[in-house]
């Protein structure tokens, strides 16, 4: 079975903080994505990465950055917590060639007070 | 406009009824539909995919797109309590690692 783990169910940061979402896979996958779900909205891409050290920005990147230094790995970081950054964010991966089977992790809801 | 839409629902049907879940795009270019569901607190998982037009067949499960009318079904046969969930539609084109989602359809399966 494909697992794709999240550091954290539920988190709650302060406004101005610096935040670390963290993503691990164990299919080997080439390719892993950040998404937020919000009411209304849908999934929306944040940033996606097809390679170690290698990303692409999605439709929502600003407020965001992201790091794959390894394989398995894709991390999430919110420089300077806002409160309209507070959402549900899905890391999901896939192999490469195969983006139509993403498979997602748990979820981390974020709330920024 | 938004690429995808899907009505949010929620949709409450008896059980052992035929549910018809559907989304429509405005981007002729798409080419991979999926369709997600997502149970409460947990992520989405793929239920099935379809490349292009056309049907396809899962056990209770029926994928339908229709190019022309820019507008994909899924069906569920027999749905039972276990189906209530939310399910996302999803879709790409071009850009082969940009997907868009539907915001999603909350269905209640009533015992």
């Amino acid at each position: 079975d494909v697992k794709v783990t999240q550091s954290s169910r539920y988190l709650v940061k302060r406004t101005g903080e610096k935040v670390f979402l963290e993503c691990v896979q164990d299919m080997d996958h080439e390719n892993m994505f950040w998404y937020r779900q919000d009411p209304g909205l849908g999934l929306r891409l944040i940033y996606f990465s097809y390679d170690v050290k290698m990303k692409e920005k999605g439709d929502i990147p600003e407020g965001y950055s992201v790091s794959r230094e390894k394989k398995e790995r894709f991390s999430l970081i919110l420089e300077s917590a806002s409160t309209n950054q507070t959402s549900m964010y899905l890391c999901a991966s896939s192999f490469q060639g195969a983006n139509y089977e993403q498979y997602f992790g748990p979820g981390t809801r974020l709330t920024v007070t | 406009q938004k690429e995808v839409e899907q009505d949010p629902g929620p949709l409450s049907v008896p059980e052992g009824a035929i549910v018809s879940l559907n989304c429509t795009y405005s981007n002729s270019a798409f080419q991979y539909f999926m369709w997600y569901r997502q149970y409460s607190r947990k992520g989405p998982e793929l239920l099935m995919y379809t490349y292009s037009s056309g049907n396809k067949e899962d056990g209770r499960f029926t994928a339908q797109v229709d190019k022309s009318s820019k507008y994909i079904s899924l069906f569920i046969r027999d749905s039972q309590p276990s189906d209530s969930a939310t399910y996302l539609c999803a879709m790409n084109g071009n850009n082969f690692n940009k997907f868009y989602f539907g915001s999603g359809t909350k269905l209640n399966v009533k015992p």
